[in-house]
């Protein structure tokens, strides 16, 4: 049964570094074609993906926010940390980690996702 | 990074009508496109994925098309249990992307 949940504060100050933790179980992410990703959504508006981290450790990053991004995993503890500095107002969303899985036998989709955190950014 | 754009943003359709929404890339993506629903307060949920494929245990009503940069979600016959925000996304590229959203309501 795989599941994932991301734990870390409800509420940041302007110009504080966010980070999120997202424990997994179920699967490892050490297996080829794994990727863990992490995507945001303010009140209302739409689906951002933000970073993902695939088996071989390789890390991707949205453009428009790469400068502010880090993602790493502990394969060791089944976790995937995002850290995100420089908090503003805008950052204010719902935060989800998801799966996915692409290879000769999976398709890709994020077919498990996080319940999701919502963290307000506000002094 | 690739851009989605969906259209419409938002549709109003009855009960047992066929729908289409529509995504576009601004590059090709073969077929590394997913549909997602979302209801208000609950979890996208993969629908769609690989451009064509229905994920386990999602209603046959649902099905997709396309590649490269032109993809559409079809729901053969809307059920009152639809109405949610559907979301595409491409996953080809290093920096993947989601659409903006369409929102599905039911006359």
């Amino acid at each position: 049964q795989v599941t994932l949940k991301e734990s870390g504060p409800a509420m940041v100050k302007p110009t504080q570094t966010l980070t999120l933790t997202c424990s997994f179980s179920g699967f490892s992410l050490t297996t080829p074609g794994v990727r863990v990703s992490w995507v945001r959504q303010p009140p209302g508006k739409a689906l951002e993906w933000l970073a993902r981290i695939d088996w071989d450790g390789d890390e991707f990053y949205t453009t428009s926010l790469k400068t502010r991004l880090t993602i790493s995993k502990d394969v060791s503890k089944n976790q995937v940390v995002l850290t995100m500095t420089n908090m503003e107002a805008v950052d204010t969303a719902t935060y989800y980690c998801a799966r996915m899985e692409l290879g000769s036998t999976a398709g890709g989709g994020f077919d498990y996702w996080g319940q999701g955190i919502l963290v307000t950014v506000s002094s | 990074d690739i851009q989605m754009t969906q259209s419409p943003s938002t549709l109003s359709a009855s009960v047992g009508d066929r729908v289409t929404i529509t995504c576009r890339a601004s590059q090709g993506v073969s077929k590394y496109l997913a549909w997602y629903q979302q209801k208000p307060g609950k979890v996208p949920k993969l629908l769609i994925y690989k451009a064509s494929y229905l994920q386990s245990g999602v209603p046959p009503r649902f099905s997709g098309s396309g590649s490269d940069t032109d993809f559409t979600l079809t729901i053969s016959s809307l059920q009152p249990d639809d109405a949610a925000t559907y979301y595409c996304q491409q996953y080809n590229s290093y920096s993947e992307t989601f659409g903006q959203g369409t929102k599905l309501e039911i006359k």
